[in-house]
């Protein structure tokens, strides 16, 4: 079965600073692995993706993350954080075949101090 | 740039009625999804639908739920008789076809069941 695990429920970050947020999965093959945003009242919004190729995926709004297979993980990046990137960030994870059901994580809350 | 739309955006009910939620997907999507995120909780994958029928469902999509597509457009999530832990906010997912690639969520549905 998948899983996966974002051990950090809330995040305080000052604007300017960098960020990463840690995603851990669980999976028996290679993976599709997802970041989703979902500000207050809103859907999810997909910052990047990862499916195969290049293990460094660029997103939009500066975001990036790193897939190591090694460490079962999926970190995500920012070099400086910007008030607007305060959200709820949720790493997916879903199998390669069409149709298949995303498994989510609990979810990291990004507080941005001014 | 298109997007899955969803109606209503907050609806309240009674337990044991039936609620009808509606989704109009991307329009040259071919999968289309259903979760659901309980308050605090992480999103859940509730049922997949691909050529007029379910693909996969999870634990959580029992009897006393269905999914429909009614016309060439809409795609609803029944709930026969509702209880108060359906209380949640239903996001309505579609996908041109590969997994994952081009999934987009809408903005979802928060059900109050009283």
């Amino acid at each position: 079965a998948q899983s996966v695990t974002q051990p950090d429920i809330h995040i305080t970050v000052s604007e300017g600073a960098s960020l990463e947020l840690r995603c851990n999965y669980s999976y028996g093959a290679t993976p599709y692995l997802f970041w989703y945003v979902q500000s207050p009242g809103q859907g999810l919004q997909l910052l990047l993706k990862y499916f195969s190729g290049d293990t460094l995926v660029q997103g939009i709004k500066g975001f990036e993350a790193e897939f190591k297979r090694s460490q079962s993980s999926f970190n995500l990046r920012k070099p400086s954080v910007h008030w607007s990137d305060a959200a709820e960030y949720f790493c997916a994870v879903g199998a390669q075949t069409s149709g298949s059901r995303l498994t989510f994580g609990e979810g990291t809350q990004l507080t941005v101090n001014p | 740039e298109p997007e899955v739309t969803q109606t209503p955006s907050h609806q309240v009910t009674q337990m044991g009625q039936e609620v009808i939620l509606r989704c109009v997907p991307i329009s040259n999507h071919l999968y289309f999804y259903w979760y659901r995120q309980i308050l605090g909780q992480k999103v859940e994958f509730l049922v997949s639908f691909y050529n007029n029928e379910i693909s996969e469902k999870s634990e959580i999509f029992d009897d006393q739920f269905s999914v429909e597509r009614p016309d060439g457009s809409n795609f609803t999530l029944k709930i026969r008789s509702t209880k108060l832990e359906d209380s949640a906010m239903y996001f309505c997912a579609s996908s041109v076809g590969t997994s994952g690639v081009n999934r987009f969520f809408g903005p979802g549905t928060r059900l109050t069941v009283l």
